[in-house]
């Protein structure tokens, strides 16, 4: 199976900061990388797929990079509403696995 | 409108048995994967099963497998996942969901949840 460790856990970060969260794939899964936010007590929400591609909705200031092993989701200016836990998960094969998750707290 | 509404979540007893359901609506039912993910309270996300469209085609994790099962009736666009032999570490919050079209998709559309707890 493919593990996905993230880093960090968790971040402190202030409201306008550029914040980046790395996930690490234990073998190489090409660009086949999302990214969600979960926001407390709500669903999660899709923000990048396919490891770059920004999900129809999304504010420009999240962006993705990556392939291989090594991925990163970058915000810049933090918002307010950004304050949230975020996931990776890798689509390449099955079992489906996600990242244990990095909450982004306010500083 | 898009949206997937989970239901039969509640108290079940060690050992029991307990069936999710999620009604879809809103898009092309049978032209996508869907699937249950769950997590636990205060934990993070955990992918546990995956149908195809056609529902010919199922996958599960390690930790649900031999017990859980994932259906589709395409004709009432509902999902369904039977829980059997339901453990405490069974207890969450599970989410139906909706892959994009296509192969190696992500997840574009999640329910509201529906809590599980497993207790005596």
């Amino acid at each position: 199976d493919i593990q996905l460790t993230q880093s960090p856990a968790p971040l402190s970060a202030s409201v306008g900061d550029r914040v980046t969260i790395t996930c690490r794939a234990s073998q190489s899964i090409g660009s086949w990388l999302a990214w969600y936010q979960q926001r407390p007590g709500k669903a999660p929400k899709l923000l990048i797929f396919a490891a770059s591609y920004l999900q129809s909705g999304v504010p420009s200031r999240f962006s993705g990079s990556g392939s291989g092993t090594d991925f990163t989701l970058t915000i810049s200016n933090l918002q307010p509403e950004d304050f949230a836990t975020y996931y990776c998960q890798q689509v390449a094969s099955f079992p489906r696995t996600f990242g244990q998750g990095t909450r982004v707290e306010i500083k | 409108e898009v949206d997937l509404l989970e239901s039969g979540g509640g108290l079940v007893q060690p050992g029991g048995s307990l069936r999710l359901s999620c009604a879809a609506s809103g898009f092309a039912f049978n032209t996508y994967a869907m699937n249950w993910v769950r997590q636990a309270p205060g934990k993070g996300l955990e992918w546990v099963s995956t149908v195809s469209g056609s529902g010919s085609s199922t996958y599960y994790a390690d930790s649900v497998k031999g017990r859980f099962t994932i259906t589709r009736d395409n004709s009432k666009n509902t999902l369904d996942l039977q829980m059997n032999s339901l453990r405490v570490e069974d207890t969450a919050i599970y989410y139906c969901s909706k892959d994009a079209r296509g192969y190696n998709q992500p997840i574009e559309l999640w329910g509201q949840g529906t809590l599980v707890t497993v207790s005596s």
